[in-house]
């Protein structure tokens, strides 16, 4: 149980194009989603936390206007990179945290993401 | 403003060594904390889950203890085999509610030679 799923798990894209990584928990509600990105060799950065419903909370220095995020469903985030350059290329990882569980989050394969 | 911090940044043990990873916290105000296991290339395995009024959860070889008041977390590996070999990642989930954010630490690189 506690699976969490993201698509695509590799995307390259030309400069200026947008693309959307989703991400979905299928075998459980999730009301909460979070999106983080991984540099290589560093840990994990929160970019935003995705609440079923709601509007997303963005972490500071995170451009809400480029990294857009709708949570539609209780399963179901999405993660759109609007006018992706080379410098957002990196690695990104969605978590779903389980409805009425303990705070334990369950972590998606992630996306790699190559900008062009 | 949390902080968390794993030592070593790097481990290379030979196969069947136990073995000792830590992890240490600068706000003792935390709901959980949980250790990961991340290959290249991947997304996190969540391998165990101590809650803040927990001392300790163990799965298989594995074991954490959490030491809330001094700010330090250890996994504990026993006969380490080549299949463990991976990053290793703390989090802590900040308490209070208002954010319930994980806050990761810089992981352990863990490779066991055969």
């Amino acid at each position: 149980g506690a699976v969490v799923s993201q698509h695509p798990s590799r995307v390259i894209c030309k400069s200026g194009t947008s693309v959307k990584i989703e991400c979905r928990s299928l075998d459980f509600q999730a009301t909460t989603m979070f999106w983080y990105r991984q540099f290589p060799k560093q840990s994990l950065m929160l970019m935003a936390t995705s609440n079923e419903g709601s509007k997303a909370t963005y972490e500071q220095g995170v451009e809400k206007d480029k990294f857009l995020i709708n949570h539609a469903s209780l399963t179901l985030s999405t993660l759109t990179v609007t006018s992706a350059h080379p410098e957002d290329s990196s690695f990104y990882i969605c978590s779903a945290r389980v409805r009425g569980g303990a705070g334990e989050q369950f972590f998606g394969p992630g996306t790699r993401l190559t900008v062009l | 403003k949390q902080e968390v911090t794993q030592i070593p940044a790097a481990l290379s043990v030979p196969e069947g060594e136990n073995l000792v990873l830590n992890c240490s916290f600068t706000d003792s105000a935390i709901y959980n904390l949980q250790w990961f296991r991340q290959d290249p290339g991947k997304g996190l395995t969540s391998l165990l889950l101590i809650q803040s009024s927990q001392r300790e959860q163990t799965s298989g070889r594995l074991n954490a203890s959490l030491d809330k008041s001094s700010g330090r977390s250890t996994l504990y590996i026993a006969a380490s085999q080549p299949g463990d070999s991976a990053t290793y990642l703390c989090a802590v989930l900040d308490y209070g509610g208002a954010t319930n954010k994980l806050i990761f630490g810089t992981g352990t690189l863990l490779a066991v030679q055969p």
